[in-house]
């Protein structure tokens, strides 16, 4: 079975400056990995996937991702925020098209 | 069209009411989800269809019953319903191909509210 962890629940920044969530995943088979980013009483939006190939992974709104397979980690980075990046964020692992497994969630707060 | 539309975007209901969640995608997905998302919390897989088949249920009570009419369509059915059902449900849709387009599409979700 997969599982995925988020270790900080909330992480308050300030406005241009950079940041960096972690996710920690565990599986016995290779995995896909996702970021997905939530706004308030909306659905969830992909930043960005991890399938194979290249490690750092760019997604949208000028996040990126690195995957190391050594530490099981999927660490999301973006190096300046802004106020409009405030939301939840859910960092998820697949071994296959019928699971999609949800981190707990980290609370992005962008301070002005 | 990478949408997934879902129908009503707010519902209250009573305890004693029947009432139906709608799900829509037309990107040609074959595998199909229900998810529930409490407040501050992450989405709870629900169900799987799988080719308009069943192919996961997450141990959910009766009184939530899904439906796949057609490769597009997902229901809902909401019958006796508790006031700690009251959630976000999202549907998602996702290609069936491990290998091609591999992520999560997900739907806005309905705000279900259990008076």
């Amino acid at each position: 079975a997969q599982s995925v962890t988020q270790l900080d629940s909330q992480v308050p920044v300030f406005e241009e400056a950079p940041v960096e969530l972690r996710c920690n995943y565990s599986s016995s088979v290779s995995v896909y990995l996702f970021w997905y980013v939530q706004y308030p009483n909306q659905g969830l939006q992909l930043l960005l996937k991890y399938l194979s190939g290249s490690t750092l992974v760019k997604g949208i709104n000028g996040f990126e991702a690195e995957f190391n397979k050594s530490q099981t980690s999927f660490h999301l980075r973006k190096p300046s925020v802004h106020i409009s990046d405030t939301a939840e964020y859910f960092c998820a692992v697949s071994v296959s098209y019928q699971k999609v497994t949800f981190g707990t969630g980290t609370k992005l707060q962008v301070i002005p | 069209d990478t949408e997934v539309t879902q129908t009503p975007k707010h519902l209250v209901m009573g305890m004693t009411n029947k009432k139906s969640l709608k799900c829509e995608q037309h990107m040609g997905h074959r595998a199909m989800y229900w998810y529930k998302q409490k407040a501050k919390k992450p989405p709870e897989l629900m169900f799987v269809y799988s080719y308009e088949k069943l192919s996961i249920n997450e141990s959910v009570p009766s009184r939530f019953s899904p439906e796949c009419p057609n490769s597009s369509l997902l229901n809902l059915h909401l019958h006796a319903l508790q006031p700690e059902d009251s959630a976000l449900y999202l549907c998602a849709s996702r290609s069936e191909y491990v290998h091609r387009n591999t992520e999560a599409f997900f739907g806005q979700g309905t705000r279900l509210t259990v008076v």
